[in-house]
């Protein structure tokens, strides 16, 4: 199946700092993805949706100025959390839409954000 | 909001089949099921999907009902690596759709 990959899997941070979250489609290319966090316990809840080429489209309540999402090509979306505060501390999951017609999502490995 | 409900959790022993039973009342004729699960701390696995017609493949299989308004995910001899939680989505293809996630069933494999 194909292949997302998610980098940090892990990151530490102090409090008013800022961090960027790599997601890339290793064997084939993503036009659409998605931004999802999960707070321990919870169910993912969906950030954004990221199209290439074009700005990202955000839930109601996500905060765009805060969550800078920016997919430049193909195989590269990035979530960048600016100015990161305790209550951003989670797990954010990338994804995106494989090839083929019946539109399956493949997810990433995650990225576990700390901010102290 | 999610278009579908699962018990919050099941067990099931190794070795025996796991049946997880999901509820989408409200589907639409357009509108397929897709199973994921997630193992903890990781990015959720796609497991399998189908519109109306039953589907089998190396990890499941999927039962939905005539009238659309459920369906059972069979892991057929679960193992400790099944423990995940399994999350039945509703969505329709080419629509633009977006995969809406809902509490899930947590899993437990009992040894």
């Amino acid at each position: 199946g194909a292949v997302v990959s998610q980098h940090p899997s892990r990151v530490i941070c102090k409090s008013g700092t800022s961090v960027k979250i790599e997601c890339r489609s290793l064997d084939f290319q993503a036009t659409t993805m998605f931004w999802y966090r999960q707070f321990p316990k919870q169910s993912l809840m969906l950030m954004a949706t990221s199209n290439e080429g074009s700005k990202a489209t955000y839930e109601q309540g996500v905060e765009k100025d805060k969550f800078l999402i920016n997919h430049a090509s193909l195989t590269l979306s990035t979530l960048t959390v600016t100015s990161a505060h305790p209550e951003d501390s989670s797990f954010y999951i990338c994804s995106a839409l494989g090839p083929g017609r019946d539109e399956k999502l493949f997810f990433g490995s995650g990225t576990q954000l700390s901010v102290l | 909001d999610a278009k579908t409900t699962q018990p919050p959790s099941m067990d099931c022993a190794e070795g025996r089949a796991a049946n997880l039973p999901c509820n989408h009342s409200t589907i639409s004729g357009n509108e397929y099921v897709y199973w994921y699960r997630q193992i903890h701390s990781q990015g959720p696995q796609y497991i399998i999907h189908g519109l109306k017609n039953n589907e089998t493949n190396e990890m499941a299989s999927l039962i939905i009902t005539e009238d659309r308004k459920s369906s059972t995910l069979i892991l057929p001899h679960a193992t400790l690596r099944d423990t995940a939680v399994y999350y039945c989505i509703v969505r329709a293809i080419n629509y633009g759709q977006n995969f809406v996630f809902g509490p899930g069933t947590r899993l437990s494999v009992l040894p």
